[in-house]
């Protein structure tokens, strides 16, 4: 299994809809998981963090972790065209390795 | 969010040169730094870990010898890509992680070219 795992192809959404991105990862004893955006020809930006079990929201996003699926996700409500960019899940590992997913790419359609 | 500072955002060197990116963390101490390296349309790819005081540790398959890394304060880390080929032309970007919140934050990038 790949230590990040982000397994759906580009995403299209409508403006206004709801975009879900899903990542898993290997290591069970993982505690830090993190969501990224990143534009084209740009660095990673953070997005969210979390570390413990259920919904943590900010703006209008909202990150899910499930621990004992080993699974965390992104929701982002009100899509908005400026959100088109590709996301990209990140887990810290017990070796103080950040690893990340090959990312999902969404794009908000006006 | 924190800043981090990466330097220089671009670069085109000769085959056979060493270029040196700097990474730093402006407000904030980081003990510790990641390096990583992005081919077009590709994820991140760790290169190696870097904490304050001590070697890097590196990925599988990364050579410590040609990609040289420095961490000796806690808001400045170097990569130094030595004997570049244009193999190694890419998109390099540091990361420093906040030890108060836990959180990475990313540098700008470098991109660099070999001719």
């Amino acid at each position: 299994q790949k230590e990040v795992e982000q397994n759906s192809g580009p995403l299209s959404v409508p403006e206004g809809a709801i975009a879900s991105l899903n990542c898993t990862y290997s290591d069970r004893v993982s505690q830090s998981f993190f969501w990224y955006r990143q534009y084209s020809g740009k660095s990673p930006e953070l997005i969210m963090s979390i570390y413990s079990n259920g919904d943590k929201e900010d703006g209008r996003f909202t990150a899910q972790l499930n621990k004992a699926s080993q699974y965390v996700s992104l929701l982002i409500r009100d899509s908005q065209p400026s959100d088109s960019a590709t996301y990209l899940c990140a887990v810290l590992y017990g070796n103080n390795r950040l690893a990340f997913g090959k990312g999902n790419q969404v794009v908000v359609i006006p | 969010g924190a800043v981090v500072s990466q330097h220089p955002s671009w670069v085109i060197c000769k085959s056979g040169t060493s270029v040196k990116i700097e990474c730093r963390s402006l407000d904030f101490q980081a003990t510790t730094m990641f390096w990583y390296r992005q081919f077009p349309k590709q994820s991140l790819m760790l290169m190696a870990t870097s904490n304050e005081g001590s070697k890097a540790t590196y990925e599988q398959g990364v050579e410590k010898d040609k990609f040289l890394i420095n961490h000796a304060s806690l808001t400045l880390s170097t990569l130094t890509v030595t004997s570049a080929h244009p193999e190694d032309s890419s998109f390099y970007i540091c990361s420093a992680r906040d030890m108060t919140g836990g959180e990475a934050f990313f540098g700008q990038g470098t991109r660099l070219t070999v001719v």
